[in-house]
């Protein structure tokens, strides 16, 4: 079984530039997730999908971060404008029940 | 916001001794506590869980041990080797009827195991 596929793998911006970041989950896994990791600590959910339903934005910076599933299978999540403090890895999960898959990450540094 | 406080921060064991983890959690919507270890550039891969209608669970080397009314639990490496060495993250779900499926994450420790 394919794990979570994720790309890029590395992706290096100026601040104010546009990003975005694709993840296609786990055959058959409803449940999609969004977190960033940032240096040194555990990852923090950004949001959660439900099949195309977005059921949990609360943590997801409105005003520069927006994230779609359609069809709701492939998934992606888009910063824009990118500030400094945007620098992580972003991590995509998918899940059918309670255990969530993480796939490779991409890791952001913003300049 | 409710937390998920891990500890130690960092763990250097001897190959062959036995590592331990703590975590210690609030208010969760459901029981089901998972391990995840993470090697550097890489996402964290799922480890061992436990849905605790028992109070352990072991998978080879590795024992996740639940004390529902203290609010905790621990990962203990059993033979520890330097392949172990890690990142590793407990999680339990957040507290609420309504937040099934989120899970908060500790901050994670990094285990090294000396050869």
């Amino acid at each position: 079984e394919a794990g979570v596929v994720q790309s890029p793998r590395y992706k290096i911006i100026e601040k104010k530039q546009p990003v975005a970041f694709w993840c296609n989950p786990i055959s058959g896994h409803n449940t999609l997730y969004w977190y960033r990791q940032n240096l040194g600590q555990g990852p923090e959910l950004l949001i959660r999908y439900e099949n195309e339903e977005a059921v949990d934005d609360s943590q997801l910076p409105k005003d520069r971060f927006s994230a779609e599933r359609l069809k709701g299978v492939d998934s992606t999540l888009k910063i824009q404008p990118a500030e400094l403090g945007d620098s992580a890895v972003y991590l995509c999960a998918s899940s059918r029940s309670y255990e969530q898959y993480f796939g490779p990450g991409t890791r952001l540094t913003v300049t | 916001q409710q937390q998920v406080k891990q500890s130690p921060q960092s763990l250097i064991v001897q190959k062959g001794g036995i590592s331990i983890i703590n975590c210690a959690y609030e208010n969760t919507a459901f029981d089901y506590f998972p391990w995840y270890q993470q090697f550097p550039g890489k996402g964290p891969a799922l480890l061992i869980a436990i849905r605790p209608d028992v109070s352990e669970k072991k998978e080879g080397r590795f024992t996740i041990s639940f004390n529902k009314s203290a609010k905790q639990f621990s990962l203990h490496i059993m033979d520890s080797q330097p392949g172990d060495s890690a990142t590793y993250f407990c999680a339990a779900p957040l507290g609420g009827s309504s937040n099934t499926g989120k899970l908060i994450f500790g901050q994670g420790t990094t285990l090294q195991v000396k050869p």
